[in-house]
């Protein structure tokens, strides 16, 4: 019952490295999305995607980049590393948008740029 | 857009009180609420999902109401132990496809 899967789970990187965050999911779920989480902000939506092949901007997708080649996969990439990106990203799935819907999350990955 | 506010950032109570976490969301056109649990370092773990059509949820000690009109949540949680010291947030789905997050309660329940 492996549910949201994150990888890596801490990774540090230099500026102007690049990177990505793999999120699988395992429950058949059309819609995933990227958050992150920082200290008195609370969590902002990156990107996020209703279906495979698709992708949308969220609130903060500056730096950011998105695929979703497979269903089951969302990709999270950063071209290159910035010191304001140091952050805790989260991911999500959820199956439908309806009132049935109940977003599960991923155990997070921290991210430190330095 | 949607704004999430919740009160207090943060929360102390002794072992045993009965507390209630607070809510509130300017656009009352949502599809539901959603509580999270998050525990540090850990990720977000869901407690309760109302529906917007429902005015509550009960789960064990954790009770959740809904006032879609009035913007306004509420998690109630009796008989409150140390294990339940973690940060709690709310979370309501509406137009744009994702969850919108308030900042989250702090809570410690102390022995």
């Amino acid at each position: 019952n492996a549910g949201v899967t994150q990888t890596p789970k801490f990774r540090v990187l230099k500026t102007g490295q690049s990177m990505t965050l793999l999120c699988a999911q395992d429950m058949n779920h059309e819609y995933m999305y990227w958050y992150r989480q920082d200290p008195g902000m609370g969590l902002r939506l990156i990107h996020y995607s209703v279906g495979e092949g698709t992708t949308a901007k969220g609130e903060v997708p500056d730096g950011y980049n998105v695929s979703r080649l497979k269903k089951q996969n969302f990709l999270l990439g950063l071209e290159s590393a910035a010191p304001s990106q140091t952050s805790v990203y989260f991911c999500a799935s959820s199956p439908l948008l309806s009132g049935q819907t109940e977003a599960f999350f991923g155990q997070g990955t921290r991210l430190t740029v330095v | 857009k949607q704004e999430v506010t919740q009160i207090p950032a943060a929360l102390s109570v002794p072992e045993g009180e009965n507390l209630v976490l607070n809510c509130s969301f300017t656009d009352s056109a949502i599809y539901n609420l959603q509580w999270f649990r998050q525990d540090p370092g850990k990720g977000l773990t869901s407690l309760l999902l109302i529906q917007s059509s429902q005015r509550e949820q009960t789960s064990g000690r954790l009770n959740a109401s809904l006032d879609k009109s009035s913007g306004r949540s509420t998690l109630y949680i009796a008989a409150s132990q140390p294990g339940d010291s973690a940060t709690y947030l709310c979370a309501v789905f509406s137009s744009g496809y994702a969850l919108n997050f308030g900042k989250g309660t702090s809570l410690l329940v102390t022995p």
